[in-house]
């Protein structure tokens, strides 16, 4: 069974462009996830995709973020524009409720410095 | 909301030692307590899992306590090997089973030495 995938692995970007971050879940995993990892910290959420409804994005800086599961499998995080302090890693999850207390499963992430 | 607090930052011991990370959480509504291991350049991997109405739970060389009263959670490693290096991160669930919120520790880096 393959993973979750996200691309690119690394971005490097100057302060104030705009960058995309792709993601494709496991296939039949109907909630996807997209976390936030600072450099030495664990990951922290910015939103949560039921399908293709956002159910959590309470913690998504919405000025500059966005973020799209269209069709309910693959999705976009975007930033635009990027800030300095928005270089981490970007990790994806996906999950299935056929599986008792949701196991999330992640992907390597995109490591993003902005310059 | 959630906090999850994770000590030791750092930890190293020799080959075949044991390590003891430990976890406590705010919530006493958190009813899940996954552990996950993180290599270099990978995403987090589950390695254990518990539930709130479980005190202890054994795979192989890991397991993991959960003290409810006290609301906190321990993974224990044996017989350490030096594949076992990696930042390990602790995590609460809370919000329910199929919503709920995953709210991960600090981390720690476990370097096993040959």
């Amino acid at each position: 069974e393959a993973g979750v995938v996200q691309s690119p692995r690394y971005k490097i970007i100057e302060k104030k462009q705009p960058v995309a971050f792709w993601c494709n879940p496991i296939s039949g995993h109907n909630t996807l996830y997209w976390y936030l990892q600072n450099l030495g910290q664990g990951p922290e959420l910015l939103i949560r995709y039921e399908n293709e409804e956002a159910v959590d994005d309470s913690q998504l800086p919405k000025d500059r973020f966005s973020a799209e599961r269209l069709k309910g499998v693959d999705s976009t995080l975007k930033i635009q524009p990027a800030e300095l302090g928005d270089s981490a890693v970007y990790l994806c999850a996906s999950s299935t409720r056929q599986v008792s207390y949701n196991e999330q499963f992640f992907g390597p992430g995109t490591r993003l410095t902005v310059l | 909301g959630e906090n999850v607090e994770q000590h030791p930052s750092t930890l190293s011991v020799q080959e075949g030692d044991s390590a003891v990370i430990k976890c406590t959480y705010s919530d006493s509504a958190s009813n899940y307590f996954p552990w996950y291991k993180q290599e270099l350049g990978k995403g987090p991997q589950l390695i254990i899992d518990i539930r709130s109405n479980v005190g202890e739970k054994k795979d192989q060389r890991i397991a993991v306590t959960l003290n409810k009263t006290a609301k906190h959670f321990s993974l224990h490693i044996t017989e350490t090997q030096p594949e076992d290096s990696a930042v390990y991160f602790c995590a609460a669930l809370s919000g329910g089973t199929s919503y709920g919120k995953l709210t991960f520790g600090q981390g720690t880096i476990l370097t096993v030495h040959p």
